[in-house]
């Protein structure tokens, strides 16, 4: 079964930017559609957006647009998410996940946390 | 998107039946059956639990089941069992091609 193997914590200062990564282990990674889901510290699930990693599309959550990137790189079946201008809100675990024909999340990755700290 | 709304906790004893709402908009659960629930334990990711309303993946207890009455889906869990004490999230697809979750239920095996 595929497995989402995302790359590990970040500690970020105010106003820069993370990059983070989600390595599918199957070769049917253009198969589904990946979202990105994020978790700030005891609170409940946020959905950032989803892209297609067949042709690259994205589609951003409102709250998001403008500040965060989606891409691909199909040689090595991984998925990227880009925030930038951080805050200390944007501290949260933030996970990949792929998505079903009929909008579930089956496959979860293991999740990243993003600690954003002066 | 305003986010879902379900009750910050629920709970019941080894064996009782437990059901947890999910209340939308016509705009996402009135409007498609798209609806999912998933676990969650303390440091780990979420876990499918239900999908398309009340479909199940491979693998998980029969023991969970879920429905939907208008704008609004529930999950119940019958047979509480110790490791069921998680929380719960709902999920659903939107008009405007997006996804919501749930505000999230904290379930608790007394």
């Amino acid at each position: 079964q595929m497995q989402l193997v995302q790359s590990g914590a970040e500690v970020t200062k105010p106003g820069a930017s993370v990059k983070v990564s989600c390595k599918a282990s199957a070769n049917t990674f253009t198969s589904y559609y990946v979202h990105w889901v994020r978790q700030a510290p005891g609170q409940g699930l946020e959905w950032m957006g989803i892209i297609n990693p067949s042709g690259g599309s994205t589609s951003f959550s409102q709250k998001f647009k403008g500040r965060v990137t989606m891409t691909r790189d199909t040689s090595t079946s991984t998925i990227y998410m880009e925030l930038s201008s951080l805050t200390s809100e944007d501290t949260a675990v933030y996970y990949c996940a792929r998505v079903t024909a009929t909008r579930a999340f089956d496959i979860w990755g293991h999740g990243t946390m993003v600690t954003v700290s002066s | 998107q305003s986010a879902l709304t379900q009750p910050a906790s629920v709970s019941g004893s080894p064996g009782q039946s437990i059901t947890i709402s999910c209340t939308g908009t016509s705009s996402d659960i009135g409007d498609y059956n798209y609806v999912s629930w998933y676990q969650q334990h303390p440091v780990k990711a979420p876990k499918l639990m239900i999908y398309d309303v009340s479909n199940r993946p491979s693998g998980v207890s029969n023991r969970f089941s879920g429905s939907k009455s208008g704008n609004t889906a529930s999950l119940t869990i019958s047979g509480l069992q110790t490791e069921d004490e998680a929380d719960y999230y709902c999920s659903s697809y939107t008009s405007s091609s997006a996804q919501v979750f749930g505000t999230g239920t904290k379930v608790t095996v007394l």
